[in-house]
């Protein structure tokens, strides 16, 4: 059982907008930054979302992240098919060691 | 650009050791630490540790702590993940990533271990 929650499943039709969430406590993300990553089957994680509500280049801009107290979330505003993919939270905590969420499963109806 | 290419897939029996390598281009090897990120078939990801690339100190899960070691060769520019005393449950990919960013990944390795 993952330290960060997450929702097993999310759904939404094209160009919806939707939300995944990530829940964890002061000693995580309460204190330290939250990370969003996405992966396709078969393929290596890659990141999404960085120090909360960073976006690398080259990560379109419907995609972004926020956090509050000790919960964060990921929102994919204008889905796309192409949006169907696993989504991970991450985040340190106080003892320099990294958690994970237990991963989202995104499906684009 | 920067690029972590692993080592090929593994099969072992239980109770042997494995050990993945990850080789870094593209920028500076000791500037950024590598970790380490299991996954199991079906399962999320799973924090193993990280080495400083610089000085080569350690950081390890607990869970794994009694049975991993993470080392680097800095003139390869290579990290290295050694897991002792397999069983059936370490069958997973395990994957390197650089720096606390966790970017980029290598392919990952699938270790598979079975009699």
């Amino acid at each position: 059982q993952s330290v960060l929650t997450q929702p097993p499943s999310a759904s939404g039709t094209p160009g919806q907008k939707i939300l995944i969430s990530c829940s964890g406590s002061s000693s995580n993300i309460g204190r330290n930054y939250v990370y969003w990553y996405q992966q396709f089957p078969g393929t290596a994680p890659k990141l999404l979302i960085y120090k909360n509500n960073q976006r690398p280049s080259g990560v379109p801009d419907r995609f972004s992240g926020s956090k509050s107290g000790t919960s964060a979330s990921l929102a994919i505003s204008g889905l796309r098919s192409e949006d169907e993919a696993d989504y991970y939270c991450a985040a340190w905590d106080d003892n320099l060691s990294a958690l994970f969420g237990g991963g989202t499963k995104l499906t684009v109806l | 650009q920067v690029h972590l290419v692993q080592s090929g897939a593994e099969v072992k029996k239980p109770g042997a050791s494995v050990e993945i390598s990850c080789k870094a281009s593209g920028y500076m090897f000791t500037t950024y630490p590598i970790h380490w990120v299991r996954q199991a078939p079906g399962q999320g990801l799973e924090w193993m540790g990280w080495v400083h690339t610089g000085n080569g100190i350690t950081k390890y899960s607990q869970k794994f702590q009694d049975r991993v070691t993470l080392t680097r060769d800095t003139s390869a520019t290579t990290a290295y993940m050694r897991l002792s005393s397999l069983t059936s449950e370490d069958t997973a990919v395990y994957y390197c990533a650089r720096d606390s960013d966790f970017d980029p990944w290598g392919q990952g390795t699938l270790v598979t271990v079975s009699s």
